[in-house]
């Protein structure tokens, strides 16, 4: 059966300090996957899009990028976080074409930074 | 305004109630997607569909393509139905509803 990770669960860092957010999919080949941040009161907002290893579409221009090393591991990072960069970031992933194939989170990791 | 639309934000019923999530959407999609957010922030892809009507236990999704509407049905509803209810348009893009925020009393 698939399995998504992501960690750390919870994470507080400082303003200008960076970033790495790891996730890792279980038990399925060349998935899409996807970043998403939910800010505090907020709507899902898609940040990053991966259909394969390398290949990173950005959403919305900001202070984020994103890396696909492995097939089945999306990094989420930044040089220097700013306040505006609390929330809580989800990775998923899906199979199929984009917007039409069902999407399975993961667990979730809430940042604050302070 | 945004691409999608859910109401109402807030919804508090009693246990047993008949819900119904409702969601507009004003852009081309492939599939609608409900999604279950629990307390903990962990999400749940409920349904997805192109068309017509799907059903999972006490759940229930329908979706006009021409009215580019779709509604989320809970039937006999339960405490543990207390959740916040996602809408997203998929398409080239994903557009997501700010969410339905619902509250089930014993």
């Amino acid at each position: 059966s698939q399995t998504i990770h992501q960690w750390p669960a919870t994470l507080v860092q400082p303003v200008g300090s960076p970033l790495s957010l790891e996730c890792t999919v279980e038990g399925t080949s060349n998935p899409n996957l996807y970043w998403y941040r939910q800010a505090a009161g907020r709507g899902l907002q898609l940040l990053f899009y991966s259909v394969g290893i390398g290949q990173i579409s950005s959403e919305v221009p900001q202070n984020l990028s994103a890396s696909r090393p492995q097939d089945r591991q999306f990094i989420l990072s930044s040089k220097k976080l700013l306040l505006s960069d609390s929330g809580f970031y989800l990775c998923a992933w899906s199979v199929g074409s984009r917007g039409a194939g069902e999407q399975y989170f993961g667990p979730g990791t809430r940042l604050t930074v302070t | 305004k945004n691409e999608v639309e859910q109401s109402p934000q807030n919804l508090t019923a009693q246990e047993g109630e008949f819900i119904t999530i409702n969601c507009s959407y004003s852009v081309g999609i492939s599939a609608l997607h409900w999604l279950q957010q629990h307390p903990g922030g962990g999400i749940v892809s409920l349904f997805m569909l192109s068309s017509g009507k799907k059903k999972h236990g006490r759940l229930i999704a329908t979706i006009n393509i021409q009215e580019k509407h779709s509604s989320l049905h809970i039937t006999a509803s339960h405490p543990r139905d207390s959740a916040v209810y996602i809408c997203a348009a998929g398409g080239n893009q994903f557009y997501f509803g700010t969410g339905t925020s619902l509250t089930v009393i014993p």
